[in-house]
């Protein structure tokens, strides 16, 4: 195990509905990035925190936002769900400038019908 | 636009078997290459390389990178069934800035 935790690990929306996805960073950690990963696809990168701050962004759409908190911990928030949001969300925590410790958390398994 | 492309897509072999999983690269810049085993929702890491040449040991598993003819490849010997999962490349570009681009994957399925 990874230390990093997400919630809720599966969740049904309609469309049009909004979400958000928790993650807990593991220890030590003050980076939390995340990504979606939609089905036999690698990872796409969505956006990074860092110190609380958006450092960086996926192409992904506005309705996409999140925040960390001073804790580390992060949310992701998707308005206006769409069929193709449908997908993985993974949540990697790291400690700034050291890559070979991005831990990935269980993830969050989002289907929008 | 950073792109990585891995081959093969999936992989099927017996168990015992030696597998060579492939990973092309083209970033704007490089710090790292990264391989990552997802089993069934958290990739977890396996290696990181940042030069080229030199080759980095698991177990079973090793990896090396060539930073100038921009590949990596990763090498399962005997394998196992508990080697079945899909496994990810992905590359860091800057230092300090751990924002991933991954591969598709390639499926690996240990058949006893």
């Amino acid at each position: 195990e990874t230390g990093v935790t997400q919630s809720p690990t599966h969740l049904i929306k309609t469309r049009g509905q909004q979400v958000t996805l928790r993650c807990s960073s593991q220890s030590g950690h003050n980076t939390v990035s995340w990504y979606q990963q939609a089905l036999g696809q690698g990872p796409q990168f969505i956006f990074q925190y860092y110190r609380e701050e958006e450092n960086g962004r996926g192409n992904f759409p506005p309705r996409f936002s999140g925040l960390q908190f001073p804790n580390y911990s992060s949310e992701l928030n998707v308005n206006a769900l769409e069929l193709d949001d449908s997908a993985l969300y993974l949540c990697a925590s790291s400690l700034w400038g050291f890559g070979n410790t991005i831990y990935f958390g269980e993830g969050s398994w989002l289907t929008v019908v | 636009e950073d792109k990585v492309v891995q081959s093969p897509l999936s992989l099927v072999v017996h168990e015992g078997d030696t597998v060579t999983l492939n990973c092309s690269y083209e970033v704007t810049n490089f710090r790292s290459l990264l391989w990552y085993k997802q089993e069934k929702k958290a990739p977890t890491f396996l290696f990181m390389l940042t030069s080229s040449g030199i080759e980095k040991k698991s177990g079973r598993l090793s990896s090396i990178l060539d930073k100038k003819e921009l590949f990596s490849i990763l090498n399962i010997t005997a394998t196992q069934t508990g080697d079945s999962a899909v496994y990810l490349c992905a590359v860091e570009p800057n230092f300090g800035n751990e924002k991933l681009t991954f591969g598709t994957g390639t499926r690996l399925t240990i058949i006893p």
